[in-house]
């Protein structure tokens, strides 16, 4: 069965640190692309960082650039996101997601892992 | 950035109902366009993808249309498992973006 479960979630304070990792079973992650999406409390789908499977190509959403960074071990199957200089708008679910197809959707997601930045 | 406009932003609408949903993009993405359900505290689930192309397992009364800048995601026949949060999102671009979403709602 393909599947991708995420950890590294939590409460941090503003200006903190994390790092969010997620393992891939299944399938190599050396063949695929990946992602970072996160959703807000009640709010929308949004993409925060993508990945080429030999990890030289990395794109990041505006608002996270320069405090984000997007990695890959693909000898452990492992995503993952470091995540500094946290602020209250980064609160969120983030999952890890697979690009896919010709057209490259995303499948699967992993069930998420939820980042709360409050002092 | 291509930026993906959703609407409606939500709807009302009874069993058996036939619902669109439209997603526009700021510029051309050709058929690089995908819907997604999510429902509350689940991962999104891909229903369409490619504009057009129904996911294995997905049922038959989802559809999916359009290219260029225009798409539409048709339910005909709403199903009670169908309540849920809508979204597209397009793939042209190595920044990716999602319409705001659309949830649909029980009259």
């Amino acid at each position: 069965e393909v599947q991708l479960v995420e950890s590294g979630g939590g409460l941090v304070q503003p200006g903190g640190s994390l790092r969010l990792s997620c393992v891939a079973s299944g399938f190599s992650l050396s063949d695929y692309w990946m992602s970072w999406v996160r959703q807000a409390p009640g709010k929308g789908l949004e993409w925060v960082a993508n990945i080429k499977q030999d990890g030289s190509d990395k794109y990041y959403l505006d608002s996270v650039r320069g405090r984000f960074t997007i990695s890959r071990d693909n000898a452990k199957n492992s995503l993952y996101l470091q995540a500094n200089s946290l602020r209250a708008e980064d609160t969120a679910v983030y999952y890890c997601t697979r690009h896919y197809g010709d057209y490259v959707w995303f499948d699967p997601w992993g069930q998420g892992t939820l980042v709360i930045v409050s002092s | 950035d291509i930026q993906m406009t959703q609407s409606p932003s939500s709807l009302s609408a009874s069993i058996g109902d036939r619902v669109t949903i439209t997603c526009r993009a700021s510029r051309t993405i050709n058929r690089y366009l995908h819907w997604y359900q999510q429902r509350p505290g689940k991962a999104p689930n891909l229903l369409i993808y490619g504009a057009s192309n129904l996911q294995s397992g997905v049922p038959s009364r989802f559809s999916g249309s359009g290219s260029g800048t225009d798409f539409t995601l048709t339910i005909s026949d709403l199903q009670p498992e169908d309540f849920a949060t809508y979204y597209c999102l397009q793939s042209y671009t190595n920044s990716r973006t999602f319409g705001q979403g659309t949830k649909v709602e029980i009259k």
